[in-house]
């Protein structure tokens, strides 16, 4: 079955800068990649999704790039602020209406 | 408004009784997930359904159990709660045309 790696699982970043997030996948039948978002104590809330016909897609400071033949896809934020931080979750699935699997999560911390 | 509600949201319980854990969506989505959430290991996949008396196993399904009787509900059961299943609870619908899975709260459980 499918597997999603997630890199880093934690991230420090200067309010300003930006933060990468990168995951890897390794069923190449996987065509939907959503980005979630969880504060602490909250419910994970998608923020970006991005599909395989599509290699970016950008939403103000949040952007994800897809690479079908690495199998890896990226968040990128930038400008981040201190509300920018949370625990970030990559997920991929496959056409068909399968469940998503998720990675492990990356916690980012803007520090102000 | 439509959402997505989880109850109790925190309970505790003693090892070997059963427990069920509510979840209900006024979205009318066909499918719904529940997943539980522990530190290192991500969002984990319980059980899902895709419709009326649908159900199947995800990747951490043993212990656990659903029914879907309605489009609006899909309770989970721990027919014998065990130490093993204190973790975060999250249940979650979805439409199979967008795939965007919707969080509910979460239900905090203790098992002593």
């Amino acid at each position: 079955g499918e597997n999603v790696e997630q890199h880093p699982s934690t991230l420090s970043v200067q309010e300003g800068d930006s933060a990468v997030i990168k995951c890897t996948y390794s069923d190449s039948a996987s065509n939907y990649f959503p980005w979630y978002k969880q504060e602490l104590g909250k419910r994970p809330q998608l923020i970006i999704d991005i599909r395989s016909n599509v290699g970016e897609k950008k939403d103000q400071r949040i952007a994800v790039t897809l690479n079908k033949t690495a199998k890896h896809f990226s968040l990128h934020i930038t400008e981040t602020q201190p509300e920018d931080s949370a625990v970030y979750f990559c997920a991929a699935s496959k056409a068909g209406n399968t469940p998503l699997v998720f990675g492990k999560g990356t916690r980012l911390s803007v520090i102000a | 408004d439509a959402e997505i509600t989880q109850s109790p949201r925190h309970k505790i319980t003693e090892t070997g009784r059963q427990v069920t854990l509510a979840c209900h969506q006024t979205w009318n989505h066909n499918n719904m997930f529940w997943y539980r959430q522990d530190l290192g290991h991500g969002l984990r996949l319980i059980h899902y359904s895709y419709g009326v008396q649908d159900t199947n196993k995800g990747e951490v399904s043993d212990g656990y159990s659903v029914s879907r009787s309605n489009t609006e509900d899909l309770p989970l059961t721990l027919e014998s709660a065990a130490s093993s299943q204190t973790s975060v609870y999250f249940c979650a619908s979805s439409e199979p045309l967008t795939e965007t899975q919707y969080f509910g709260p979460g239900t905090r459980l203790l098992v002593l």
